[in-house]
């Protein structure tokens, strides 16, 4: 079974900073997706940046990059500039591409979360 | 369009009652999916359905169950209700298509069983 490992329970920015959420993930599989999803006091989980496992370039939106690391299945986020509306909790997320999804469907499994707060 | 609608927002039930969950996916999605997140932790995955069929079922009691409908939309029902089973609710909707990979998320309902 999958399982993801985030250790950072809380962590501090100031704004207009840079900072980096750690994650790591357990899998013997080859093909599979891994998400960083945002979760404001709102509740609602924010799709925030996804990669691809077979891609080797990191994917990047705006502000956001991951820095991937199949080899030791490590998949850090990194935000840059960090701005007060970023301050939520952040989860890491994966979920396998290889299974046939029309029979068996796919879960994503999430890690713990990171308390991401922000000062002005 | 609008974005995955889960009802009702919030819900306050007595031990050993029943309850309800309803989701109503994106347009076009025809995947829909639960999760149970207990306050302060991640998301645990309870059901999947797609096409009115489950597709994948996580580590929950027979308590919890489940259906979609041929519009998609779904509903979780949870019976004889337990502390414990207080928590965020969380439906998501997905395309049936294996490379896109992307779910969106409603905004949950939170249930206190008390």
């Amino acid at each position: 079974a999958q399982t993801v490992t985030q250790s950072q329970p809380e962590m501090s920015v100031q704004e207009a900073e840079t900072v980096t959420l750690s994650c790591t993930y357990d899998t013997s599989e080859s093909d599979y997706y891994l998400f960083w999803y945002k979760q404001p006091p709102s509740r609602q989980m924010i799709l925030v940046i996804r990669q691809e496992a077979y891609k080797q370039q990191n994917a990047t939106e705006n502000r956001f990059s991951v820095n991937f690391q199949k080899a030791a299945k490590s998949f850090s986020l990194k935000i840059s500039d960090s701005q007060l509306g970023d301050a939520a909790m952040y989860f890491c997320a994966y979920r396998s591409a290889e299974s046939r999804f029309q029979e068996y469907g796919n879960k994503l499994v999430f890690g713990a979360g990171t308390i991401l707060r922000v000062k002005s | 369009d609008a974005g995955v609608t889960q009802s009702p927002t919030h819900l306050i039930k007595t031990r050993g009652q029943q309850v309800t969950l309803r989701c109503s996916p994106i347009s076009g999605h025809k995947s829909v999916s639960w999760y149970q997140q207990v306050l302060g932790q991640g998301p645990q995955f309870i059901f999947q359905y797609y096409e009115k069929e489950e597709r994948g079922r996580g580590n929950f009691p027979d308590r919890f169950s489940a259906r979609q409908f041929p519009n998609y939309s779904s509903e979780l029902n949870v019976n004889a209700l337990l502390l414990g089973d207080s928590a965020l609710y969380l439906c998501a909707s997905s395309l049936s298509d294996l490379r896109d990979g992307r779910y969106t998320f409603g905004s949950g309902t939170r249930l206190t069983v008390v």
